[in-house]
C-alpha cells in the first residue's frame, strides 16, 4: 500500500503564508490522485477544505488555495489566522484505495 | 439539505459485530475511521448507485459496505471486531454536498 507524507508540525506567524505538502511514496503526485485536503479542529469532524486538487468546497474561506507543486500536493495558507490554528490531513486516490497522510498540526504563533 | 448523521457506534468484545448506520446522499459516500489521538485511516467507499465497493486491507473480508435507496441509509456492517478497530467512525460523501462529513460515532472494541 502507498505511503503518503505529510510534515508533521509548521508554524506560521499571524498574517503570513505557510505550504503544507502531500507526497506519495509511489512518485510525483498527479491531478489523477484527485487530492483532498480537510481541517481537524480539537473535538471536532474533519472538514473538506480542499478536493481534486484546486476546488474549494463552498465554506473554504479564500485564504486556502491547492495546487501541485514539485511533485507534491500542496496547501497554501496566506493570511494567517489564530483560528487556522488546526490539524491538517491530506488524501489521495490509487485507483480504488483512498489512502490519508499522517497529518500536519498547523501553529499559528 | 442532507444531514450525515452517523449512529450504531458503542463497546463491543473482541470478535463481536456492530452495524453503523448513516444519513445517505445520492452520490459516493465512504466510510473512515480514527482511533484515538491518531489520524484518519480511510475504510471503505461505495458508489452512488451501490455497486461498485472498495475496501482498505485492514478490514476486507470482515466490513461490508451497503447503502438502502428506499431509505436513504447507508450502512458499515462491522463482524470480527478487533481491538485496532477502536476508532470514531465517520461517514462523508461528495464534496459538493455542503456537510460532506458526519458528527463521528464511536466504536469501542474491548472486554
Amino acid at each position: 500500500q502507498a505511503v503518503v507524507t505529510q510534515e508533521p508540525s509548521l508554524t506560521v506567524s499571524p498574517g503570513g503564508t505557510v505550504t503544507l505538502t502531500c507526497g506519495s511514496s509511489t512518485g510525483a503526485v498527479s491531478s489523477g490522485h484527485y487530492p483532498y485536503w480537510f481541517q481537524q479542529k480539537p473535538g471536532q469532524a474533519p472538514r473538506t477544505l480542499i478536493y481534486d486538487t484546486d476546488n474549494k468546497h463552498f465554506w473554504t474561506s479564500a485564504r486556502f488555495s491547492g495546487s501541485l507543486l514539485g511533485g507534491k500536493a500542496a496547501l497554501t495558507l496566506s493570511g494567517a489566522q489564530p483560528e487556522d490554528e488546526a490539524d491538517y490531513f491530506c488524501s489521495l486516490f490509487y485507483n480504488g484505495p483512498v489512502v490519508f497522510g499522517g497529518g500536519t498540526k498547523l501553529t499559528v504563533l | 439539505e442532507v444531514q450525515l448523521v452517523e449512529s450504531g457506534g458503542g463497546l463491543v468484545q473482541p470478535g463481536g459485530s456492530l452495524r453503523l448506520s448513516c444519513a445517505a446522499t445520492t452520490y459516493w459516500m465512504q466510510w473512515v475511521r480514527q482511533p484515538p489521538g491518531k489520524g484518519l485511516e480511510w475504510v471503505s467507499d461505495i458508489s452512488g448507485d451501490g455497486k461498485r465497493t472498495t475496501y482498505a486491507d485492514s478490514v476486507r473480508g470482515r466490513f461490508t459496505i451497503s447503502r438502502d435507496s428506499a431509505k436513504n441509509t447507508l450502512y458499515l456492517q462491522m463482524n470480527s471486531l478487533r481491538a485496532e478497530d477502536t476508532a470514531v467512525y465517520y461517514c462523508r460523501t461528495s464534496p459538493v454536498v455542503p456537510n460532506d462529513w458526519g458528527q463521528g460515532t464511536l466504536v469501542t472494541v474491548s472486554s
